[in-house]
């Protein structure tokens, strides 16, 4: 099984719409979870960090649900800007490394 | 708003050749990181950097992999002999202690082998 498991996509939707990505991963140790940004052949860069209660910046909500091992983020009224691959990444401790463990990323396309 | 940078943007080599990449991390940051991308493949952690020597080092991590902090701002990425599989994307990432544990990742250094 993979760590880092999410569905690749890519997501074709108008503007305004939601849209909700969904990852799961395998390691229950996990402590600190994560959806990063990545641009076209650009670094990853920090969207959100996900929190058990869930919690939300603007148009994005993210949720996690530590018994399922599942995490989500929601975007509302989807923008043009929006496009990109959205990696879901958890952050293992048990090394005390913080090494992060990405999926392969779930690609949104919005169209006009 | 401080960044962390890298040098090459792009570097192109010969197989066999010894590169170094370069990373300047963000200055009052202590845990130091590379990860790697292979085109159309997911980020890959390769070794993690704290106290002035690697806390975890991954399988991709050979023999042909070093790390080093020559001085106080640098932060460097040795292959001794690259192999045509090492083409990929470097990032850099440094994190500061406490807070969201966030890491802040460098934009990257293309490595080509030809």
């Amino acid at each position: 099984r993979k760590e880092v498991e999410q569905d690749p996509g890519p997501f074709n939707v108008p503007e305004g719409a939601t849209v909700a990505f969904n990852c799961t991963y395998s390691n229950s140790a996990s402590q600190s979870f994560f959806w990063y940004r990545q641009d076209c052949r650009k670094e990853p860069k920090l969207l959100m960090s996900v929190y058990s209660s869930g919690n939300e910046d603007g148009r994005f909500t993210a949720q996690l649900n530590r018994a399922s091992q599942y995490i989500s983020l929601l975007i509302r009224d989807s923008k043009l800007s929006d496009s990109a691959t959205y990696l879901c990444v958890v952050n293992s401790y048990s090394s005390n490394t913080g090494k992060l463990i990405f999926g392969q990323g779930t690609t949104l396309q919005v169209k006009p | 708003e401080p960044e962390v940078t890298q040098t090459p943007s792009h570097q192109v080599t010969q197989m066999g050749q010894e590169v170094i990449l370069r990373c300047v991390p963000i200055s009052n940051h202590l845990y130091f990181y590379w990860y790697r991308q292979i085109l159309g493949q997911k980020v890959e952690f390769l070794v993690s950097f704290y106290n002035n020597e690697i806390s975890e080092k991954s399988e991709i991590f050979d023999d042909q992999f070093s790390v080093e902090r020559p001085d106080g701002s640098n932060f460097t990425l040795k292959i001794r002999s690259t192999k045509l599989e090492d083409s990929a994307m470097y990032f850099c990432a440094s994190r500061g202690l406490g807070g969201t544990n966030e890491q802040f990742f460098g934009p990257g250094t293309r490595l080509t082998v030809l």
